[in-house]
């Protein structure tokens, strides 16, 4: 069964809007949740969350995490074409090395 | 900035045929990962490697796969009989500590026919 859940699997949006991604999960005990962006090929790192209510911002995009509902939010606001991708939630869960659990991604359209 | 590089881009090759699949990781950074991601499937974890051996493997990495890191530098993964359904695009990750994290190669897309 699916540890990581994102919904919506997919989105449309218009240049200039907000969008709410979401990465629910079953694991308790982890050391990490982290989102990723992937355009074409690799994943690239957006944020890392560890503590619960503590919200990460970089530029238009910002995410916090809920350890006591157990999910996670990336928002995106004022949305550009540029932002059209897969997002990725991952946990750093188990292991000693820090393998990580994808979820399947949300795909995110913005339409000019 | 500083990038992990992988290649081939692309490979094809046939049912039953060996592949090695090359990552570059960053320099300075100690914990290396393969992943591969079948199309229109999520990403998985296959292996992880940390001061020259296996820490940890997925189900998915059985007996037909063995990384190496031969030289200091290189990070291979090697399938040694290709299945069909071995064919994915294969990601190789490299980190400096836990828990950041980490940098993730271009990827290589394999096709097995």
């Amino acid at each position: 069964e699916d540890k990581v859940v994102q919904s919506p699997l997919s989105l449309v949006v218009h240049e200039g809007d907000t969008v709410t991604l979401n990465c629910s999960y079953e694991v308790t005990n982890f050391r990490s949740l982290l989102w990723y962006k992937q355009e074409k090929k690799a994943p690239t790192f957006l944020f890392m969350l560890t503590s619960s209510g503590i919200e990460k911002k970089s530029g238009r995009l910002s995410s916090i995490l809920d350890k006591k509902e157990l999910f996670s939010i990336l928002n995106i606001t004022a949305t550009q074409t540029g932002d059209s991708a897969v997002y990725l939630c991952a946990l750093d869960y188990g292991g000693s090395q820090g393998n990580l659990i994808f979820g399947k991604g949300t795909k995110l359209s913005v339409k000019p | 900035e500083p990038e992990v590089t992988q290649t081939p881009s692309h490979q094809v090759t046939q049912m039953g045929q060996e592949v090695i699949l090359r990552c570059v990781p960053i320099s300075n950074h100690l914990y290396f990962y393969w992943y591969r991601q079948i199309l229109g499937q999520k990403v998985e974890f296959l292996v992880s490697f940390y001061n020259n051996e296996i820490s940890e493997k997925s189900e998915i990495f059985d007996d037909q796969f063995s990384v190496e890191r031969p030289d200091g530098s290189n990070f291979t993964l090697k399938i040694r009989s290709t299945k069909l359904e071995d064919s994915a695009m294969y990601f190789c990750a490299s980190g400096m500590t836990r828990p950041y994290g980490y940098t993730f190669g271009s990827g290589t897309r394999l096709t097995v026919v």
